[in-house]
């Protein structure tokens, strides 16, 4: 098992420009999680997805980030436009059916926005 | 408003030594505490985990110790090891209603010092 892949591992952007985070949840996971992680504010639930369908987006912090998952072999956190602030690792997580206690992470992308 | 407390921030403890972290919470629906061990560069794993029925866990040379009236729990390790050198994050869940939100601490900085 390959565990959850993220792509890219590094995304250097300016201001401004839109940025592409991608997740590969593990194959037969049906809740799919994304955090950012934080100095300031440690671990933070972005949003939470079951079944392909948002559940929970109560942590997505501004109308600039936007999540999807057309299928339940993939999801993408957007963020347009990118500010500085949004600077961070973010982490896409699995877990099996009915067991959102036991998450497998991916190993995040470092976003850092100048 | 932070649903678990953790601490130490960090800690420093030499090879052979027990490290302790220690965590509080204040939500009795609460139902299940995982700790999570993340190494840098990589997202936080599932290291061991227990319910609020029992007092204590042991896995190896890591133990969960389980206060349920003072609503406090913490990771002990013994022996510990230049290896075990990673942050570590407690976490508290409802799971028992399919709750979707994982909460965890601020995380401990731990270094196993040769």
């Amino acid at each position: 098992d390959a565990g959850v892949i993220q792509s890219p591992r590094h995304e250097v952007t300016e201001m401004g420009q839109e940025v592409t985070l991608r997740c590969k949840p593990i194959s037969g996971h049906n809740s799919l999680f994304w955090y950012r992680q934080t100095m300031m504010r440690g671990l933070e639930l972005l949003i939470y997805f079951n079944n392909n369908v948002p559940i929970d987006d109560s942590g997505m912090p501004e109308d600039r980030f936007s999540a999807k998952m057309p299928n339940a072999s993939f999801s993408t956190l957007k963020i347009q436009p990118s500010e500085p602030r949004d600077s961070a690792v973010y982490f896409c997580a699995s877990s099996p059916r009915g067991r959102n206690e036991k998450l497998f992470f991916g190993s995040g992308t470092q976003l850092s926005v100048l | 408003q932070q649903q678990v407390k953790q601490s130490p921030q960090s800690l420093i403890v030499q090879k052979g030594g027990i490290s302790i972290i220690n965590c509080a919470y204040e939500n009795t629906a609460f139902d299940y505490f995982p700790w999570y061990q993340q190494f840098p560069g990589k997202g936080p794993a599932l290291l061991i985990a227990i319910r609020p029925d029992v007092s204590e866990k042991k896995e190896g040379r890591f133990t969960i110790s389980f206060n349920k009236s003072a609503k406090q729990f913490s990771l002990h390790i013994m022996d510990s090891q230049p290896g075990d050198s990673a942050t570590y994050f407690c976490a508290a869940i409802t799971a028992s209603t399919g709750a979707n939100n994982l909460f965890f601490g601020t995380g401990t900085r731990l270094t196993v010092i040769p």
